[in-house]
């Protein structure tokens, strides 16, 4: 099945830890997006990549860092420096073409507390 | 570049026929309407997509008035199952990169 995956579906942070977020698509995708959702505020850009070996910062990309060193995946670490890391983390794929008609898939999410 | 604004919350009974309105004043001549539905936990999936006019798939209608300042995603006769959080989007080209401009969402209960 093509797809995305993302894992773990829980993760936990202690103070002063760095986490990593998996995210891994077999769609043959350019563009990959990492995404923070917090209850009632929507969907907010961290980063996103366009093409593998480059990546953007989003709105809210302070405290966390990816890399892009292969097409099909594109992990999100995030660093002790984000003070409030609690959140549902999607990671998202789409083509890559710069089209306004490109849709997104996403993964299932990871759910990132703090102990 | 645009805005998306939708309503934050909506109620409805099975059977009914839901519509849901985002506003995007500031739309483009380029840009495209896209609407997402998301189950608790899980990643928003792709519904429907348009330009302008009407679209209509399987699972929904979507209508876009001439001025495209807004759009309606129009569920028809709801069941149980339709509860989730629906996002509009509005994709847009800024210089080399695409910009995607989400709304909050609308959270749509449908009751017995």
């Amino acid at each position: 099945d093509g797809g995305i995956t993302q894992s773990p579906k829980y993760l936990f942070r202690k103070e002063g830890q760095n986490v990593t977020l998996s995210c891994e698509q077999n769609l043959n995708h350019d563009a990959m997006y990492w995404y923070r959702q917090d209850p009632g505020q929507g969907l907010r850009l961290i980063y996103y990549s366009q093409i593998v070996n480059d990546f953007q910062k989003g709105d809210i990309a302070e405290g966390y860092s990816v890399s892009r060193e292969k097409k099909e995946s594109f992990p999100l670490t995030v660093t002790s420096a984000q003070k409030n890391p609690t959140a549902f983390y999607l990671c998202a794929s789409s083509h890559g073409q710069l089209a306004t008609n490109e849709k997104l898939f996403f993964g299932s999410g990871t759910q990132l507390s703090v102990l | 570049l645009a805005k998306t604004t939708q309503p934050i919350s909506m109620d409805s009974y099975e059977g009914q026929e839901v519509n849901i309105t985002c506003s995007h004043n500031n739309i483009a001549t380029n840009d495209y309407i896209t609407w997402y539905q998301q189950f608790p936990s899980q990643g928003p999936r792709f519904i429907i997509q348009g330009y302008k006019t009407k679209v209509t798939n399987e699972v929904a209608s979507l209508f876009i008035p001439a001025d495209r300042k807004s759009s309606t995603l129009s569920l028809p006769r709801v069941s149980l199952s339709d509860t989730a959080v629906y996002y509009c989007l509005v994709a847009t080209l800024a210089g080399n990169n695409r910009k995607l401009i989400w709304g909050l969402g609308t959270s749509l209960a449908v009751n017995p």
